[in-house]
């Protein structure tokens, strides 16, 4: 059974621009999440997608945003970058109902100079 | 809310002993735990996982304790190899979500 794929690995912006990463789940799970990971404050959770709906939400400021689609793709855009966006963006997906494994895509690396 | 720190952010072992990773969580209510491993340039690798009616659960060279009384979790790798290398980290589900929070991680070094 394939991974979680992410896309694209690398990308680099420019302050003010935007950005939309995709990834694609585990065959069969139907929740996925979104995860930042910095050197300074590690795995941060961004938000979750459950059958095209957002279920859960962490503590980031209205320009991350995200969203699922109906094969359970999921695509998480950031709008009017920072410098302090530069990250590796993790996608993870689970079955997501009553099963709580969660398996990692590679991530995207975002550089915004 | 929650929160989950690590006790070390770095352990060095001999090629061959074994590995004791810690890691401490916060909310009493907290009933799902994975260790992750995480290589430079990779994504988060599931090792193992673990609920809260369990004290404790083995794998393939790897065992994961769970103490709920003091809210710690330990990760136990058996004779260490230089493929163990690694930043690990403990992820906690937040309880009624599919919200995991993360500890800091520790990193491996094995010497040979």
């Amino acid at each position: 059974k394939a991974g979680v794929t992410q896309t694209p690995r690398y990308l680099i912006k420019t302050r003010g621009q935007q950005v939309t990463l995709s990834c694609s789940p585990i065959s069969g799970h139907r929740s996925v999440s979104w995860y930042q990971q910095t050197p300074g404050q590690g795995l941060q959770f961004l938000f979750e997608y459950f059958s095209e709906t957002q279920r859960n939400k962490g503590n980031f400021p209205g320009r991350f945003s995200g969203r699922q689609f109906s094969n359970s793709r999921s695509e998480m855009n950031v709008s009017t970058l920072e410098l302090g966006d530069s990250a590796l963006y993790l996608c993870a997906s689970t079955v997501g109902q009553g099963a709580y494994e969660q398996y990692f895509g590679p991530g995207t690396r975002l550089t915004v100079t | 809310g929650e929160s989950v720190g690590l006790h070390l952010p770095t352990l060095s072992v001999q090629e061959g002993d074994n590995s004791i990773i810690n890691c401490a969580y916060s909310n009493s209510a907290s009933d799902y735990f994975i260790w992750y491993k995480q290589e430079s340039g990779k994504g988060p690798q599931f090792i193992i996982d673990i609920r809260s009616n369990m004290d404790k659960r083995q794998g393939q060279r790897v065992t994961v304790l769970l103490n709920k009384t003091v809210k710690h979790l330990s990760l136990q790798i058996a004779a260490t190899q230089p493929g163990d290398s690694a930043v690990y980290f403990c992820a906690v589900l937040v309880s009624g979500t599919y919200k995991y929070i993360f500890g800091t991680g520790t990193r491996l070094k094995v010497l040979a």
